[in-house]
């Protein structure tokens, strides 16, 4: 069984700052991460994944996480936040399937992403 | 770059009423999602389909819907008889193979009232 916790609902930084996002997961096997965007109106957008290569994974818009199997996490970070990071992000976890199938992924419940000037 | 498209953007239907969300995945795409999000909570797996069959379902996903690859380029997801609860934004998602990660459209807006 897998699923994820966002441990944020809302997180309100200043452009500029420093973000995180933070994910902890649950998988029985070895899971496949992604962090999707969603903004306003608009569909989920893959920012990045992790599928066990390398543990820091670094994506679009200057976004990274890394994946810490003993901690079970899988934070997003970036640097510097700007005004049009703002939007919703969705961790998700997916198990690699037993026989065949697809990945079925797990979303997170999201966070809302605050960037104020 | 390609995309995935859902047309309407907005559905507004009536209790009872059947209703088809409409999605054009990516043209080389093989694997196709449904998934719903309702207001406030979390983004929920509906169904999976592949090779013209549905390869996975949810618990959600019960006899009032269906599924269906009508041509080439489709994929449609029907609802036969519209709930309340049925309102909700849902999101159609392609991917070219069933590990690697899926392409999302932008979602239509049910509204059951």
């Amino acid at each position: 069984a897998q699923s994820v916790t966002q441990l944020d609902s809302h997180v309100s930084v200043s452009e500029g700052t420093p973000v995180l996002l933070r994910c902890n997961y649950s998988s029985s096997y070895s899971p496949s991460l992604f962090w999707y965007v969603q903004h306003p109106n608009k569909g989920l957008q893959l920012l990045l994944k992790y599928t066990s290569a390398a543990t820091l994974v670094k994506g679009i818009n200057g976004f990274e996480a890394e994946f810490k199997k003993s901690e079970t996490s899988f934070h997003l970070t970036k640097p510097s936040a700007h005004m049009s990071d703002a939007a919703e992000y969705f961790c998700v976890v997916s198990d690699y399937p037993l026989v065949g199938g697809s990945y079925i992924p797990t979303f997170g419940r999201g966070t809302s992403l605050i960037v104020h000037p | 770059e390609p995309e995935v498209t859902q047309t309407p953007s907005h559905q507004v239907t009536q209790m009872g009423q059947e209703v088809i969300l409409r999605c054009v995945p990516i043209s080389n795409h093989l694997y196709f999602y449904w998934y719903r999000q309702i207001l406030g909570q979390k983004v929920e797996f509906l169904v999976s389909f592949y090779n013209n069959e549905i390869s996975e379902k949810s618990e959600i996903f019960d006899d009032q819907f269906s599924v269906e690859r009508p041509d080439g380029s489709n994929f449609t997801l029907k609802i036969r008889s519209t709930k309340l609860e049925d309102s909700a934004m849902y999101f159609c998602a392609s991917s070219d193979m069933g590990y690697n990660e899926q392409f999302f459209g932008p979602g239509t807006r049910l509204t059951v009232l």
